[in-house]
């Protein structure tokens, strides 16, 4: 198993449709995130889950809403998305999450918006 | 707001050539960190470096944090085809326990075999 497992690895939806992105760390690290990278900018830190409590949300819009169940899995649900929201969507995980530090990242999920 | 300058955006070398890119910021970093992005896959750790001055290895991988906490480089030796991919540098700024990553736009390196 790999140490971050994103899936689906792609994902093409319309504007209306309401989907789910899932990510699994099998590093036993406490903190996981969610990171948007775009073409052309930076990446983007969305959310950080850390003891499956979240402490980041960087004034994401509500259109993504993220769940942490366990230190395990973390998933971003996805609804009435616009076509700008298009890009490739990033899980991490590190040991712990005071903030951003050196994450493991996973294979990152390719979302399309039409 | 901080930004980070990576250069160059891109480069197109031959194999054997030795590379060189580097971050630099008008911001002070506690720690620098090296990823390299292959098509298709997520960023993937190279190297990290915690102290001002210090310069570390991870094979043909050389990559130093600068003295002035405000720039750091990697250096690849003698690339091989399997170097190709877009590479970034991410400063960690703190504040008391929280931490943020500031991130480069990349360095694509193609090398020609």
């Amino acid at each position: 198993e790999t140490g971050v497992t994103q899936t689906p690895r792609h994902l093409v939806m319309g504007m209306t449709n309401k989907k789910s992105l899932k990510c699994e760390q099998h590093l036993g690290h406490n903190a996981m995130y969610w990171y948007k990278q775009s073409a052309k900018k930076p990446l983007e830190l969305m959310f950080v889950y850390n003891f499956k409590e979240q402490t980041e949300n960087n004034s994401v819009p509500s259109r993504f809403s993220p769940e942490c169940p366990n230190s395990s899995h973390l998933f971003l649900h996805l609804h009435t998305l616009q076509p700008e929201d298009s890009a490739l969507y990033l899980c991490a995980s590190s040991r712990n999450g005071e903030g951003e530090t050196e994450a493991f990242f996973g294979q990152g999920t390719r979302l399309t918006v039409v | 707001g901080q930004q980070l300058n990576q250069s160059p955006q891109s480069m197109f070398i031959q194999e054997g050539e030795d590379v060189s890119m580097n971050c630099t910021s008008s911001s002070i970093f506690n720690t620098w960190l090296w990823y390299k992005q292959d098509p298709g896959e997520g960023p993937v750790l190279l190297i990290a470096l915690y102290k001002a001055g210090e310069l570390t290895s991870n094979g043909r991988l050389t990559a130093q944090f600068g003295i002035t906490r405000k720039d750091s480089f990697l250096n690849i030796s003698a690339s091989i085809p399997s170097d190709v991919g877009i590479y970034f540098c991410a400063g960690q700024l703190r504040a008391g326990n929280n931490r943020k990553l500031i991130w480069g736009l990349g360095t694509s390196l193609a090398v020609n075999p």
